[in-house]
């Protein structure tokens, strides 16, 4: 599978590999992180979170790491298909606990 | 269900009118968001609903923009004397609650072009 040690803006991938998407946050004290998916002409949609007690979350085909020593989380999805290419951004709560701070988006290409 | 919805979905208009961009929440959801996304780049903060009142404008980038959410559901977002600057995607989003327990949802944004 293809993974990124540092935050690239684009990402190729086969068919059925598995990816990984990374992404640094800037808040030490932000408690909630989420990884968003958006399609062209779409908005953001939701695929996972994670609160910072936990370092590790599953859901279907995805997983999202936590790492709160060097501020640092990953995507990581299994059996990457076509449907998967989209821009995906991570995302952490603001200092208020108000709204969203959106990191810099990966752009996932999936060819078959 | 029905998702956020946002009107117009595009939406045109000429350096130095006035703009309101609208946005319909999720039924019951009782916090609203607005941010900005120039190409390219993630959702940028505008400014956060709680009910009627806007608990967060920080990120507000001037007084040219101002947004009520009267009765507590609808949002309008209004962008006085518009500059080319302003050309953006508009995205609205709801949430059940407190953000940090509460998933946001988004709807699919209004495209604000300036000429």
């Amino acid at each position: 599978g293809e993974s990124v040690g540092l935050h690239l803006p684009t990402l190729s991938v086969q068919e059925g590999d598995n990816s990984i998407i990374n992404c640094a946050y800037s808040n030490s004290a932000s408690d909630y992180f989420i990884w968003y998916k958006q399609e062209s002409g779409k908005g953001p949609q939701f695929i996972i979170d994670i609160r910072s007690n936990m370092d590790k979350r599953q859901g279907q085909r995805v997983t999202v790491l936590l790492n709160k020593t060097v501020k640092h989380l990953s995507l990581q999805i299994a059996a990457t298909q076509p449907g998967d290419s989209a821009v995906y951004f991570c995302a952490e709560t603001n200092q208020a606990g108000t709204a969203l701070i959106f990191g810099k988006g990966t752009t996932l290409s999936v060819s078959s | 269900g029905a998702g956020v919805s946002q009107t117009p979905s595009n939406k045109v208009t000429e350096k130095g009118k006035y703009v309101e961009l609208r946005c319909d929440p999720i039924s019951g959801h009782t916090a609203l968001y607005w941010y900005r996304q120039s190409l390219g780049q993630g959702p940028e903060f505008l400014i956060y609903f709680q009910g009627t009142g806007a608990a967060d404008d920080s990120g507000l980038p001037n007084d040219r923009f101002f947004a009520v959410r009267p009765e507590g559901s609808v949002s309008t977002l209004k962008i006085q004397r518009t500059e080319r600057g302003d050309s953006a995607v508009y995205l609205c989003a709801s949430s059940p609650g407190l953000l940090s327990y509460n998933e946001q949802f988004f709807g699919p944004g209004t495209r604000l072009t300036v000429l």
